[in-house]
Parts: C-alpha cells; structure tokens; sequence
C-alpha cells in the first residue's frame, strides 16, 4: 500500500530535550517536505527537499533541521525543542515537477507537544 | 509576493444545501492550485487541482472549483451539502519561487453541516 509513515504519533517532552520525528515513504518520491498546523493559521511548511541530499528552508525552518540521506526517509529533527514548537506536524511526499502540478501524499501527522 | 486568502474561516450551510468556500491567490506566475480537505482527527487528502488545463475542475465526493485568472480566484463549491462533508479545507497555490516551486497554503475554511 501506498503510504507516508510517521512516527512517533504522539509525543509529550520537556524543554531542550532533543527529538526526533521519523517520515518515511514507499512510493519513491523525490519531493518530501515537513508542515507544522496550528489552529487559525492552516499549514506552514518547516523544511522541503527536491531529492537526495537537497533540502532547503520552508516559512518557518528556525529550530528545525532535516535531511535527506535516502530517497524514502526525511526525518525532522528539534535539537533543543521549545514549547512554542507545540504543534501538530505532517510529513508530505509528491513526485517533483518543475510547474509545481504533483499531488501530495500526508502522513497521519504527530502531535507534539512541548513542556 | 505569492499569497493565498481564504475568505471565510468559518462557513455554516444545511445538509442539502449548495456549498461556496472562496478562494482568492495573488501569483507572479501561472500558478497550479489544490484544494485539501482535512477530516476530523484526520490526514489531509487531495480533493481536486487545476494546472491550467480545463478551467472547470471536478473533484472527488461533488466538490468542483473554477479558474477564474481575470478575478484570481478559485472557489470551491458542491450543490448539496453532505453531513460528511463536515472538515477544514484548504486553499493551495503552487506558484514559482527564485528557482522551485513553492506551495502557499490558505489559512483553511471550516466547513460545518447543519442537519
């Protein structure tokens, strides 16, 4: 089945703990990309990449890193979360094209917050 | 600079009743625009695109959208109103950037069906 896979689901922490939120894709996208949602402002994307070992910052990359070691994985990394980081987050794959025309596939999100 | 407004945040119509979500975008390029819809406690799930084929656009469960580059708009409608239509939609514009695409998401409309 054709999927984004995101873990963890949930995840409660404290301030300046480091985490790790792992995405992961089987439909061999080059474009992945990581979003956060937070009520009355829709989805603001953190980080993308166009392919292996390409990424570049989304609207709201501070405090956030990526990479892209493999085509399937993008994991999204706080290094010292805080707790305006709370947030819902999605990861997101497409196929790339140069118009911007693909279609993106989300995984089920993970809720994070931060204490 | 590229942006997408999404005119109501909140919109109420009975079941059976036509459905408008409007949608207006500013783009410094032909852009490609979506539609997302997020159920509750849900993933985000593609409803319909246009990329400047026809200017009508039909998309999964009744929705369809128009086109419309001399107003800049894209709404969103469905002539009768379903109880599962109950979400948050989301307004997109993938619109040229220095060198990529970028994808502008709108602020979302919650959709709220009365029955």
């Amino acid at each position: 089945e054709a999927q984004v896979t995101q873990n963890p689901r949930y995840l409660i922490t404290v301030t300046g703990k480091k985490l790790t939120v792992t995405c992961s894709q089987n439909m061999n996208h080059e474009y992945m990309s990581w979003y956060r949602q937070d009520p009355g402002l829709g989805l603001r994307q953190i980080y993308y990449s166009m392919n292996v070992e390409v990424t570049d910052k989304g609207d709201v990359p501070e405090g956030y890193k990526v990479s892209r070691k493999e085509k399937r994985n993008f994991p999204l990394i706080l290094e010292s979360p805080s707790p305006n980081q709370t947030s819902l987050y999605f990861c997101a794959s497409s196929l790339f094209s140069l118009e911007g025309r693909e279609t993106q596939y989300f995984g089920p999100g993970t809720r994070l917050l931060v204490l | 600079a590229q942006s997408v407004t999404q005119l109501d945040s909140h919109v109420s119509v009975s079941e059976g009743t036509p459905v408008l979500l409007r949608c207006n975008y500013s783009s410094s390029y032909s852009p490609s625009l979506f539609w997302y819809v997020q159920h509750p406690n849900k993933g985000l799930q593609l409803l319909l695109k246009y990329t400047s084929a026809a200017t009508l656009v039909k998309g999964i469960n009744g929705f369809e959208a128009e086109f419309k580059k001399s107003e800049t708009s894209f709404h969103l409608t469905k002539p009768s109103a379903h109880m599962s239509d109950a979400a948050e939609y989301f307004c997109v514009v993938s619109d040229l950037g220095d060198s990529n695409y970028q994808l502008i998401w709108g602020a979302g409309t919650k959709l709220i069906i009365k029955p």
